[in-house]
């Protein structure tokens, strides 16, 4: 079945610009994830949504960051003004419910020039 | 706060050796312990998993015992393969305000050679 799909794969931007990336988790699953793979901090958490809930923001690293996730399906993580300290691969992931196995996406490869 | 501390790479290997790779953690609470594996080119995957004290997690080869008086996974195998060539990432996971949240420590990765 299908898995968790991400895009861009790759995404080159300037300083400044505001970007988007987008994730689409296994049908069903009602958790979803993102998080951000760097040099120099390793994996680390970002946001958390599930269900209707009000999401878990306490990850994301300013408020240039924000998240969405559309019908429960579908999110979309913006990033505004980027900096290139941004750079980093972004992982989405998405479980059927919490304390589910996490199924991670390819992750989108951003570049901040 | 909650957190992983694993074993710095590179780890180079011949094929057929022993592998350890160590991993500590810090939480408050009861966590659960994972071993997450990122192959060249492909997504994370769950590798093995272990919920309570003592627990050993095991899949194609690998193994890990959840130590509470150690707070210790290490992840062991005893013949590894040029196939096994890949980032290891240990992680943690509490319940809370976040149930499904992953701390992960910082990666190791493995190349065995033929």
């Amino acid at each position: 079945g299908a898995g968790v799909s991400q895009s861009p794969s790759n995404k080159v931007t300037e300083k400044g610009k505001d970007v988007e990336l987008r994730c689409d988790p296994i049908s069903g699953h009602t958790a979803l994830y993102w998080y951000r793979q760097s040099l120099g901090q390793g994996l680390e958490f970002l946001i958390y949504f599930q269900g209707n809930s009000a999401p878990d923001k306490s990850g994301l690293p300013s408020d240039r960051f924000s998240a969405e996730r559309t019908g429960g399906s579908v999110s979309t993580l913006t990033i505004q003004r980027t900096q290139q300290e941004d750079s980093a691969v972004y992982l989405c992931a998405s479980s059927l419910a919490d304390y589910n196995e996490q199924f991670f996406g390819p992750g989108t490869r951003l570049t901040v020039l | 706060g909650d957190s992983v501390t694993q074993m710095e790479g590179p780890v180079t290997l011949s094929e057929e050796a022993f592998l350890t790779i160590n991993c500590t953690y810090t939480a408050t609470g009861y966590p659960s312990l994972f071993w997450y594996v990122q192959y060249p080119g492909e997504g994370l995957q769950l590798l093995l998993k272990a919920t309570k004290a003592d627990d050993k997690g095991s899949n194609k080869g690998f193994e890990a015992t959840y130590r509470k008086e150690t707070t210790s996974f290490h992840l062991e195998k005893g013949s590894v393969q040029v196939s096994d060539s890949a980032v290891y990432f240990c992680a943690l996971r509490v319940g809370g305000t976040s149930y499904g949240k992953l701390t992960f420590g910082q990666g190791t990765i493995l190349t065995v050679h033929p």
